[in-house]
């Protein structure tokens, strides 16, 4: 078992670039999350996902597509970079809504 | 608005004592509390929770206690050890709904 990991783990990008950062979780878990973290301000929710096919809004999300296309995937998307989007990336999963478990994170520096 | 507060930043607490880590809350809808500890360059790790038909709930040397009309919750960590030294979030989650709301953290550092 793996758990939740995270591809890739760190990046670094130029303002206007795009990428994908791909979360995969093999719990067979309904539920799956994006989140950023930045200093002093705790954990972000920026969308996240009940089940396949399924995508929400979290409380950050401007700036970021999501798509959930296999149960196991969450993919997050950045269709221009800025660098106010330099950040970590934490993807997470849960069966419920409780507990849910965390990948190791995507260290994104945008220039 | 920070519906999850975690008002102290840091906390060094000598190895062997106790740490006490403190949480408070303001939207009175949110039913379960979890506490997540998270290393450096790791993701945050699950590691205890409470509902609010509970008052304490414990788990070795962890305990978290919930005062619901204070909307207050604490993580009690006796024995301190190194090893507990790391940044703990706490987070709650609201009746019926999917999303967690997290703190901003408390970085603890046991002092041996």
């Amino acid at each position: 078992n793996a758990g939740v990991t995270q591809t890739p783990k760190f990046r670094v990008l130029k303002t206007g670039q795009s990428m994908t950062l791909l979360c995969a979780q093999d719990m067979n878990h309904e539920y799956m999350y994006w989140y950023r973290q930045d200093p002093g301000m705790g954990l972000r929710l920026i969308h996240y996902s009940v089940g396949e096919g399924t995508t929400a809004k979290g409380e950050v999300p401007d700036g970021y597509n999501v798509s959930r296309l296999k149960k196991q995937n969450f993919l997050l998307g950045l269709e221009s970079a800025a660098p106010s989007q330099t950040s970590v990336y934490f993807c997470a999963s849960s069966s419920s809504q409780e507990t849910q478990y965390f990948g190791p994170g995507t260290r994104l520096l945008v220039l | 608005d920070q519906q999850v507060k975690q008002n102290s930043p840091s906390l060094s607490v000598q190895e062997g004592r106790i740490s006490i880590l403190n949480c408070d809350y303001t939207n009175s809808m949110f039913d379960y509390f979890l506490w997540y500890k998270k290393y450096p360059a790791e993701g945050p790790t699950f590691l205890i929770s409470i509902s609010s038909i509970k008052d304490k709930n414990e788990d070795g040397r962890f305990t978290v206690f919930l005062n619901k009309s204070a909307k207050h919750l604490s993580l009690h960590i006796v024995p301190s050890q190194p090893g507990d030294s790391a940044v703990y979030f706490c987070a709650a989650s609201a009746i019926s709904t999917e999303k967690l709301t997290f703190g901003t953290g408390t970085r603890l550092t046991i002092i041996p």
